[in-house]
Order: structure tokens, then C-alpha cells, then sequence
């Protein structure tokens, strides 16, 4: 079983759309993580942080369920420009640890 | 630029042959980490500096890898005698020591190996 898992999509969906899009990790001491963007041919760049009591950023909203070891992200309002790959992020039991990222969900957002 | 840079951006290679690939994070960053990235997936960690000290190696990292980050600063990826599978982006990230701060990523070097 991989450590962070996510769905690869695609996800295809229409402007001003919902989606959402969840990652699942093995390991139960991890402690923080986090989303990331990626876009075609590019280096990753943070998207947001996800704190244990859920965190919104404009339009984006990330969740965490420490209990079923899976976090979300959602975005509302969807814009072309969201049309990217969102790579779920996982640190270990502390800040030291490695760092591991899903396989990223690909989003297309079409006019 | 303060950003992460990497040395070279592309790099065409044959068969067998060694390549190394230099990262410079942002100056006050203790902690760097290289990844490899291949088409459809996500960056897979290889292995992790604190200063100097190399914490962690992934199990992909083969005897064929090496990094290292002699002064703390800048830090060499070589691969020996590549293989066609080698064939992938490098990432460098790097990130100041404070809890679960983010990383910040470097532009990648492309490698192709023929």
C-alpha cells in the first residue's frame, strides 16, 4: 500500500463548478499536512496547509479526519486557472521526517 | 532570484554514463530534500539533508545514487552509470527549520538518458 494515496483523476468539470478531491495516508503519527499545486512542466508550490480544524482560503477549503487518516480539499467556484495537477502532501511524526506526496489529482476546468 | 535553483535545467545523457546535478536553496534554509518525478506521478522523495547530515534515504536511492551537502549550503545529486530508467525530473526543495513549514521547490533538471 502506498503511504499517500490519492484518486489520479482525470477530473473534468465545467466553470463554477464544485470538486473535491480526497487522499488517504497509511501512517497515523503523520502530523501535518498539506496541498500542493502543480502545474503542466512545472515545480509543485503550496497551495494551503491543512490544520486539524479544517482551514479555508478563498475559495479553497481543506479538511482533516485524523480518525479515517484522510484529508480533502475543495474548491468552490472553480476557474479555468485551477486547471492543474493538486498533489496531496504528508510530513511524519515531526517536522524532521520525510515528506511524502501523493501521485496528484489532475483537474481540467473547461469554459 | 532567492528562489531554489538547480544546475543544469536539461541534461541528454547515454547510457552508463555519470551525470551530477548541483541545488542551491534559499540561503537560510537548513533542510533540503531531493525528489524524482516521472510523467503521471507524483515527486517520489530520495533523500533528505538537515545542514550537512543526510537523515533519510529512500529505498529507490541504489547504489548508483549519491548525494551530498558538504558545507550545509549547496547540495550534488550524482548518478552512476545510468540507466534508461533514471530517465525522470529531479526536484530540489528546501525549508527553514521551524515545524511544518512548507517547502519551497526548485525549477527541476530533466534527465534524459539514451
Amino acid at each position: 500500500r502506498k503511504e499517500v494515496e490519492q484518486d489520479p483523476g482525470p477530473f473534468n468539470v465545467p466553470e463554477g463548478a464544485t470538486v473535491a478531491f480526497n487522499c488517504t495516508y497509511s501512517n497515523s503519527a503523520s502530523q501535518s499536512f498539506f496541498w500542493y499545486r502543480q502545474d503542466c512542466r512545472k515545480e509543485p508550490k503550496l497551495l494551503m496547509s491543512v490544520y486539524s480544524s479544517g482551514n479555508e482560503d478563498g475559495r479553497f477549503t481543506a479538511q482533516l479526519n485524523r480518525a479515517s487518516q484522510y484529508i480533502s480539499l475543495l474548491i468552490r467556484d472553480s476557474k479555468l486557472s485551477d486547471s492543474a495537477t493538486y498533489l496531496c502532501v504528508v510530513n511524519g511524526y515531526s517536522s524532521a521526517s520525510k515528506i511524502i506526496f501523493g501521485s496528484g489529482t489532475r483537474l481540467s476546468i473547461r469554459p | 532570484d532567492t528562489g531554489v535553483s538547480q544546475d543544469p535545467r536539461h541534461k541528454i545523457t547515454k547510457r552508463g554514463q555519470n551525470v551530477t546535478f548541483r541545488c542551491d536553496p534559499i540561503s537560510e534554509h537548513n533542510r533540503l530534500y531531493w525528489y524524482r518525478q516521472t510523467l503521471g506521478q507524483g515527486p517520489e522523495f530520495l533523500t533528505y539533508f538537515q545542514n550537512e547530515a543526510q537523515l533519510e534515504k529512500s529505498r529507490l536511492l541504489s547504489d548508483r545514487f549519491s548525494a551530498e551537502r558538504p558545507k550545509g549550503s549547496f547540495s550534488t545529486l550524482e548518478i552512476q552509470r545510468t540507466e534508461q530508467g533514471d530517465s525522470a525530473m529531479y526536484l530540489c526543495a528546501s525549508r527553514p527549520l521551524e515545524e511544518w513549514s512548507e517547502q519551497f521547490f526548485g525549477p527541476g533538471t530533466r534527465l534524459t538518458v539514451l
